[in-house]
Formats: structure tokens, C-alpha cells, sequence
């Protein structure tokens, strides 16, 4: 069975403190994708990167990087430098891979203090 | 830029009593998903439809019924509501099934079922 788990459930840092969320996942397709959304208080979902399961170079984007091992099945999310304006929710979710249905972690919650 | 639009955003329900949440979407999306989004249990896959005219269960379906008659339009109804039915629900809508495709999401409607 295809699963996505966030064992942190809420995470709390100080402002400019560098923060890593944590993302296991299983599956048995070859050929999926992983997925991070934010979902800030305001409550929308936020799309913020998607890796496929043939690349596994780490990504950055400004303060926010992604480091994908498939030896582990982890797709961790750091975010570096953390502002208050990052406190949401962080989704991790898998992609399945004939009907693109979303399998979606229980989510963590991060509280960015001034 | 409408994207993906949800109504209505808040609603009350008694139980027993039934209502439809509408999804638009303006992109051509064939994919459309009704998740909710539950404390502690991260987003549930409710139904999703592959194009016009069909629809599938997804995870949780029971009690719940959908309709994908126009293609920009996802409906999603509850016939007798239950306690258990509150909670945030979210459309989503994407391009394709293929895996690779993000899901882009409405803001949600808060469902509340006395």
C-alpha cells in the first residue's frame, strides 16, 4: 500500500533558525512523483515542489531546499534562515501513478517565532 | 485568475439535512478530486472524475455522492449529513492524471454538522 508519513507533528523554531521537515513514503510503483504543499493560516493549499523518482538532485529555491533519497524513501523539506511567514502547515504527498490521486501525509505543523 | 473556486466557503448543516458543494474550475482541467481535510490526518481523497461524465470513489466515498456533468464543474453532495461529515473540504482539479501533474486547490469549505 502507498503511505506518507510525517512523524513531526509541530515543530517550533525561533526566527532565522534553519528547520527541516521529514517525509517517509512507500510505495511499489517505479515511477511516482512527491510533492510538498503549504498550507498557511489563511487555510488555501500552496504548491511548492514537485520531484519524480528519477531525479534525485537536491533542489533550492532562495531559502527553501529539498533533499529527495530514494535509498530511504525520504523527501525532506528544510527551510533555511526560517521568517514568521513560514508558520503553516507542510504537506507532504505522493503521487499515484495511473489516476495522479494524491496520498497525502498527516501534515506538520510549524510555528516560525519572532 | 479564478483557478479552482469552492461554494460556499462556510456552512452549517443539522443532520439529516442534505447540500451540494460546487467546484469550478477555468483551467480545462480534465482531473477533478474532492479531498477533506480532517485534524491530524493530513488531506482524504472523497471522489475524483478522469473527464466529463464519470466519477470514481476515492478513499472515503461513503456518504457522499458526486456529478462531473460539465467539465469546468465538480459537485459534491451529502444526502443526509452526519456529525462525523464536518470538517474542511477541498476540490482540486489538475491538467492530467499522469502523476507528474500538481493539483491545484480551491480555498475550501468549512463544513459543520450539528
Amino acid at each position: 500500500a502507498q503511505k506518507v508519513t510525517q512523524a513531526q507533528t509541530e515543530i517550533s523554531v525561533v526566527e532565522k533558525e534553519d528547520v527541516t521537515l521529514d517525509c517517509v513514503y512507500e510505495t511499489r510503483d517505479t515511477t511516482y512523483y512527491l510533492f510538498w504543499y503549504k498550507q498557511p493560516p489563511s487555510g488555501e493549499l500552496v504548491f511548492l515542489i514537485r520531484r519524480n523518482s528519477f531525479d534525485e538532485q537536491n533542489e533550492i529555491s532562495g531559502r527553501y531546499s529539498w533533499n529527495f533519497q530514494k535509498s530511504t524513501s525520504s523527501f525532506n523539506f528544510t527551510i533555511t534562515a526560517s521568517q514568521v511567514v513560514d508558520s503553516a502547515v507542510y504537506f507532504c504527498a505522493l503521487s499515484e501513478s495511473n489516476t495522479g490521486k494524491l496520498i497525502f501525509g498527516q501534515g506538520t505543523t510549524l510555528q516560525v517565532k519572532p | 485568475n479564478a483557478g479552482v473556486t469552492q461554494t460556499p466557503k462556510f456552512r452549517v448543516l443539522k443532520t439529516g439535512q442534505s447540500m451540494t458543494l460546487l467546484c469550478a474550475q477555468d483551467m480545462n482541467h480534465e482531473y477533478m478530486y474532492w479531498y477533506r481535510q480532517d485534524p491530524g490526518m493530513g488531506l482524504r481523497l472523497i471522489h475524483y472524475s478522469v473527464g466529463e461524465g464519470t466519477t470514481a470513489k476515492g478513499e472515503v466515498p461513503d456518504g457522499y455522492n458526486v456529478s462531473r456533468l460539465k467539465k469546468q464543474n465538480f459537485l459534491l453532495g451529502l444526502e443526509s449529513a452526519a456529525p462525523s461529515q464536518t470538517s474542511v473540504y477541498f476540490c482540486a482539479s489538475s491538467y492530467s492524471g499522469t502523476s507528474n501533474q500538481p493539483q491545484h486547490f480551491g480555498d475550501g469549505t468549512r463544513l459543520s454538522i450539528l
